[in-house]
C-alpha cells in the first residue's frame, strides 16, 4: 500500500489531454513539493515535473503539474504515442523522514 | 554531462551477498547526496534510504535496516549498496538517484534529478 495514492491506469487518444492525480496527506504533499517521474518500459525513471510545476530542460511543454492542498496532478496535453509509460508521483514525508511514492499510473495511448 | 553508471546484473543464491555500484561523473560527487530506490518485478518504486556523500553517514528507510548497507569510495566517485543474507524477495531492480537541491527566494527543496539505469539482482536457488 503506497503512501501516495494514484489511479492504477489512465488512457487517451493521440492529441487528447489526460490528467493523473496523486493524493497525499498533511505530512507529505500538504507541506512539501510534488515531483513526477516517467518510466518508459524497461527504463529507469526520469523526472518530468519537479517542485510541483517545474519542467526540466528537454521535457516538452505538453507536460505540466499543479498542486492544491494535499493533492498534486500531472497533465499531458497533445498526447503522443511516446508518452505511453508508467508515471509516479513522489514527495518528502516529514513524519516518515523519507521519500514516498505513489503506486504508479500506467498511461495507455489508444 | 551528469551520469550515474551502475554495475551489471547479478544472479545470486539465497543466503549470499551482493554489492551494487553506482559511479558518478560530470559533477562533484561529494556535493550531492545519493539515494537508493528498489523496484520489485511488476511493482512500483520504493525508497530505501540515502547516504551523505560528504560525511558518509547513511540513513535507511523502514524495512531496509540490518541487511542493507550504503557505502562510498569518494576517490572514485562511487556509491555502493550491499545486501547480505539474500532472500528471494530481494529480487528487484535497484536504482541509485542523485539528490538535487533547488533554492527558491523563500526556501529550498530536494528532488531526485538523475537516476542510474538500474541493476537487476535476481535471487534464486
Amino acid at each position: 500500500q503506497s503512501v501516495l495514492t494514484q489511479p492504477p491506469s489512465a488512457s487517451g487518444t493521440p492529441g487528447q489531454r489526460v490528467t493523473i492525480s496523486c493524493s497525499g496527506s498533511s505530512s507529505n504533499i500538504g507541506v512539501n513539493n510534488v515531483h513526477w517521474y516517467q518510466q518508459l518500459p524497461g527504463m529507469a525513471p526520469k523526472v518530468v515535473i519537479y517542485g510541483n510545476n517545474q519542467r526540466p530542460s528537454g521535457v516538452p511543454d505538453r507536460f505540466s503539474g499543479s498542486k492544491s492542498g494535499t493533492s498534486g496532478s500531472l497533465a499531458i496535453s497533445g498526447l503522443r504515442s511516446e508518452d505511453e509509460a508508467d508515471y509516479y508521483c513522489a514527495a518528502w514525508d516529514d513524519s516518515l523522514s523519507g521519500w514516498v511514492f505513489g503506486g504508479g499510473t500506467k498511461l495507455t495511448v489508444l | 554531462q551528469v551520469q550515474l553508471v551502475q554495475s551489471g546484473s547479478e544472479l545470486k543464491k539465497p543466503g549470499a551477498s551482493v554489492k551494487v555500484s553506482c559511479k558518478a561523473s560530470g559533477y562533484t560527487f561529494s556535493n550531492y547526496a545519493m539515494n537508493w530506490v528498489r523496484q520489485a518485478p511488476g511493482q512500483g518504486l520504493e525508497w530505501m534510504g540515502w547516504i551523505n556523500t560528504n560525511t558518509g553517514n547513511p540513513t535507511y528507510a523502514q524495512g531496509f535496516t540490518g541487511r542493507f548497507v550504503f557505502s562510498l569510495d569518494t576517490s572514485v566517485s562511487t556509491a555502493y549498496l550491499q545486501i547480505s543474507s539474500l532472500k528471494a524477495e530481494d529480487t528487484a531492480v535497484y536504482y541509485c538517484a542523485r539528490r538535487f537541491i533547488v533554492s527558491t527566494a523563500m526556501d529550498y527543496y530536494y528532488y531526485m534529478d538523475v537516476w542510474g539505469k538500474g541493476t537487476t539482482v535476481t535471487v534464486s536457488s
